[in-house]
C-alpha cells in the first residue's frame, strides 16, 4: 500500500527566510504525481505545486519549490521568502494514474511565519 | 477557483439521524471524491465517483454511502449518523490535464459535522 509520512508535525520561520518541508512517500509504483497542499485557518484546500515522477526537472511556482528524489523517494517544499500569508497546514500527497486515481495524503505540517 | 460549492458548511446533528452532503460543480468533470479530514490522518478517502450512477469505495467507506444522478451533483449520506463521523468533510474534482492520469484534484471548500 502507498503511504506518505510527514514527519515534522510542526515548523516554523522568521519572515522572509527560507523553509523546507518534508515528506517521504511509500510505493512500488513507477508512474505517480506527487502534490503539495496549503490549508490556512479558512480551511480551504489550496494547490501549492504538483510534480510528475517521470520529470528529472524539479517544479517551481514562484516562492514555492520542490526537491524531488525519486530513488529516496523524497518529496521536499521550499518555500523562499516567506511571509505572513504562507501560515498554514502544508499536506503532502501522491496519486498513481489509474484506477480510482485518489491522493494518498500525508499528516500534514503545521507552519508558523514569525514576524 | 474549480467551481465546486458544499453544502451545508456547517451542521450539528445528533447520533443516529441521517444526513446528507452536498457537492456541486459547475464544469461537468467526471470523477469527483469525498474525503473526510481527521487530526492526525490528513485527508482520507471515502467515496468517489467516476461519472453519473458509477461510484465506488474509497478507504474508509463504512457507514456511508453515495449517489450521482447528475453530473453536476455528488451526494454523501450518513444512513445513521456516529459520533466518530464527527468530521470535515471535503469534495474534490478531478481537472484533466490534457494527458490520460494526469489530472489535478481541487477542493471544495469543506463542511464541518458535528455528531452529538
Amino acid at each position: 500500500a502507498q503511504t506518505v509520512t510527514q514527519s515534522q508535525p510542526e515548523m516554523s520561520v522568521q519572515e522572509a527566510e527560507t523553509v523546507t518541508l518534508s515528506c517521504t512517500y511509500d510505493t512500488s509504483e513507477s508512474d505517480y504525481y506527487l502534490f503539495w497542499y496549503k490549508q490556512p485557518p479558512s480551511r480551504q484546500m489550496i494547490l501549492v505545486i504538483r510534480q510528475e515522477a517521470y520529470k528529472q526537472q524539479n517544479a517551481t511556482e514562484n516562492r514555492f519549490s520542490v526537491n524531488f528524489q525519486k530513488a529516496a523517494k523524497s518529496f521536499s517544499l521550499k518555500i523562499s521568502d516567506s511571509q505572513l500569508g504562507d501560515a498554514a497546514m502544508y499536506f503532502c500527497a501522491y496519486r498513481i494514474p489509474k484506477g480510482a486515481q485518489k491522493l494518498v495524503f500525508g499528516q500534514g505540517t503545521r507552519l508558523t511565519i514569525n514576524p | 477557483d474549480a467551481g465546486i460549492t458544499q453544502s451545508p458548511r456547517h451542521k450539528v446533528t445528533e447520533t443516529g439521524t441521517p444526513v446528507t452532503l452536498r457537492c456541486h460543480q459547475t464544469e461537468n468533470h467526471r470523477y469527483m471524491y469525498w474525503y473526510r479530514q481527521d487530526p492526525g490522518h490528513g485527508l482520507r478517502l471515502i467515496h468517489y465517483s467516476y461519472g453519473v450512477k458509477d461510484t465506488d469505495k474509497g478507504e474508509v467507506s463504512d457507514g456511508y454511502s453515495v449517489s450521482r444522478s447528475k453530473t453536476e451533483d455528488f451526494l454523501l449520506t450518513l444512513e445513521s449518523a456516529t459520533s466518530s463521523q464527527t468530521s470535515v468533510y471535503f469534495c474534490a474534482i478531478s481537472v484533466g490535464a490534457g494527458v490520460v492520469g494526469a489530472d489535478t484534484q481541487y477542493f471544495g471548500p469543506g463542511t464541518r459535522l458535528t455528531v452529538l
